[in-house]
Order: structure tokens, then C-alpha cells, then sequence
């Protein structure tokens, strides 16, 4: 069965640094990995998304990579700030849905 | 536009009490699903429905029923509540589904379900 996994719970950095989140996935490779963001109390809501043809998507100040030889996808947010403080969840598609990995808390320190 | 409705946003049942959470979009999206969120498990699907008339199990379906009314609802019902089902519960919908969509999800505000 497919698997997502998030291997960081939580990751602090400090402001203006660039946050690098990662996301491994098992089996075979997804058509499409998803990113999310999670506000405490709140639904997720999409962010990027990338196919699995391409290397890498960006938008404003995220980026995503896509590896098929490692199973991987990294997600970068540059010029953090606190205002990026949340949790960051990956999402592959399915045969009918998405399988989330369990997310990376993010903080960003002022 | 409201996206994705969810009601009610907090609950507090009895063990063995019944209840439906309620959901419905405006986006006129052909998908809808109900996930379960809890600590450290992340978003676990327990039904969805690809389209209008259908409805599917997903990961967690055990203890719960669904029904699509219609293109714009989608309602999770516990028939008998038990304490394992304390968790905070998100409808989601996408336009599309299926294994080569895109299947980008839209999702409410969530549940908070407690059970005693």
C-alpha cells in the first residue's frame, strides 16, 4: 500500500533563513506529490503541486523538488518569516484520493 | 464564495449517541471526502465520493456511514459513538478524483468531536 512519511515533526529556523522540509514516499511514484499548509484550528489549504515529470515548481517564495530515484520531495520556503510559522503537510494522489504524510511543524523564530 | 461548510464546528457525545456532521460545497466539485485528523497519525480518509451517487470506504470506514444528497452534500453519520472516535473530523472536496487528476483538495474548517 502507498506511504508517505514526513520525517520531521518539528523544525525551527530563524527568520530570512531558508526552511527545506522533506517528504518520502514508498511503492511507486505518484502522479502528482501535493504541499499543504495547516493553521492550528483550521484545514489544510493547497499550496503547490508537482508532477512526475518535473524536477522542480516554484511560486512567489516556495519551491518544490520531485525525485523519482530517491522516492523524495523537498519543499522550500526562502526569506522565511513568522508569518510561514505552521504545519506543512505532503500529499500523493491516489487511485481515488490523497495520502497524506503526517506533517513538519514549522516555526519561524524572530 | 463559502468553499467548503462544515457544521457543527464542536460536538460533545455521549458514548453510544448518535450524530451527523454535515457538509457542503459551492464550488460545484464532483469529489467530496470525509478525513479524520488525530495526534501524530495524520489525515486518515474514512469515505469518499467520487461523484454524485457513489460513495466509497477509504482507510478508517469502520463505525461510520455517509450519504451523497446531492452534488453539493456530503454527510458523515456515527451511528453509535464510541471514545475511539474523539478526533477533529475535515470534509474536503476536489474537482476530480480520479487516478490521473490533479485531485486538489479544498477542505473545511473541521469538527472537533469529543466523545465521553
Amino acid at each position: 500500500s502507498q506511504k508517505i512519511e514526513q520525517n520531521s515533526e518539528a523544525l525551527n529556523i530563524q527568520e530570512g533563513k531558508t526552511a527545506t522540509l522533506t517528504c518520502n514516499y514508498t511503492n511507486y511514484s505518484p502522479a502528482y506529490l501535493q504541499w499543504y499548509r495547516q493553521d492550528p484550528g483550521r484545514g489544510p489549504v493547497f499550496l503547490l503541486l508537482i508532477r512526475e515529470n518535473e524536477k522542480e515548481k516554484r511560486k512567489e517564495r516556495l519551491k518544490v523538488t520531485f525525485d523519482t530515484t530517491l522516492k523524495q520531495s523537498l519543499f522550500h520556503i526562502t526569506a522565511s518569516q513568522p508569518a510561514d510559522s505552521a504545519t506543512y503537510l505532503c500529499a500523493q494522489t491516489g487511485a481515488n484520493n490523497l495520502f497524506f504524510g503526517t506533517g513538519t511543524r514549522l516555526t519561524v523564530i524572530p | 464564495n463559502a468553499g467548503v461548510t462544515q457544521t457543527p464546528k464542536f460536538q460533545v457525545l455521549k458514548t453510544g449517541q448518535s450524530m451527523t456532521l454535515q457538509c457542503a460545497q459551492d464550488m460545484n466539485h464532483n469529489s467530496m471526502y470525509w478525513y479524520r485528523q488525530d495526534p501524530g497519525m495524520g489525515l486518515r480518509l474514512i469515505y469518499y465520493s467520487a461523484s454524485e451517487g457513489t460513495t466509497d470506504k477509504g482507510e478508517v470506514p469502520n463505525g461510520y456511514n455517509v450519504s451523497r444528497l446531492n452534488k453539493r452534500e456530503f454527510s458523515l453519520r456515527l451511528e453509535s459513538a464510541a471514545p475511539s472516535q474523539t478526533s477533529v473530523y475535515f470534509c474536503a472536496s476536489s474537482e476530480e478524483g480520479g487516478p490521473l487528476a490533479k485531485n486538489i483538495q479544498y477542505f473545511g474548517a473541521g469538527t472537533r468531536l469529543s466523545v465521553l
